[in-house]
């Protein structure tokens, strides 16, 4: 099975960007890229998702490479508030139905005064 | 607009008590979902609903019961709890089957 991979964790300075990295190499066809994220005693929270085209949101933007195999969620202003768990979700276990979603371990995002 | 609500938010169960879940959402989603969440293990389906009086099994089923008799609650109930149900436990909603998620904020859960 084709496995998402992301680094355990990483930090970056409030106010200064913060950019998680995704790599999806088996990832085709029609299959989304979805984030999401989970700060500490609360449910996870959808960010965003996107296809072929980059995509932003009021919460973040989201890169996704020509070949499709690797994304970048951009947080362009990181606050502490942001400090969480991000799951990029695996596209090729995710058909389309969330009964088939799976979130794997995410990379845990410091935020540092 | 509550979104997802989840009750109770802590419970503390000895072994082989019953207890019931409860999960409601004002969005009039058609999907809802159960998760538990464990240290390590990350977010794993228990059962899902897609539509009123309908449920569906989901990663790990066993030992836990839902029912969906109405369209905004989804209960997921213990029969008989066991110290392996201690976790941390989450409702989730959604529009249609690949919309995103709506999580509540989780029902921490001891048996002991």
């Amino acid at each position: 099975d084709a496995k998402t991979t992301q680094p355990t964790s990483m930090d970056c300075a409030e106010g200064r960007a913060a950019n998680l990295p995704c790599n999806h190499s088996t990832i085709s066809g029609n299959e989304y890229v979805y984030w999401y994220r989970q700060i500490h005693s609360q449910g996870p929270q959808y960010i965003i998702h996107g296809l072929k085209n980059n995509e932003t949101n009021e919460m973040a933007s989201l890169i996704i490479t020509e070949d499709r195999k690797s994304s970048t969620l951009i947080l362009p202003h990181a606050t502490l508030r942001d400090t969480a768990v991000y799951y990029c979700i695996d596209p090729s276990n995710y058909t389309g139905a969330n009964s088939k979603l799976t979130f794997g371990k995410g990379i845990t995002l410091s935020v540092r005064p | 607009n509550a979104g997802v609500t989840q009750t109770p938010k802590f419970r503390v169960l000895k072994t082989g008590q019953s207890m019931t879940l409860l999960c409601a959402q004002d969005m009039n989603h058609e999907y809802m979902y159960w998760y538990r969440q464990d240290p390590g293990m990350g977010l794993r389906l228990i059962h899902y609903s897609v539509g009123e009086g309908t449920t569906a099994k989901g990663e790990v089923p066993d030992g836990y019961n839902v029912s969906r008799l109405k369209k905004q609650n989804f209960l997921l109930g213990l029969e008989s709890a066991a110290p392996s149900q201690t976790s941390v436990y989450f409702c989730a909603s959604s529009y249609r089957a690949d919309s995103p998620l709506h999580f509540g904020n989780g029902t921490r859960l001891t048996v002991t």
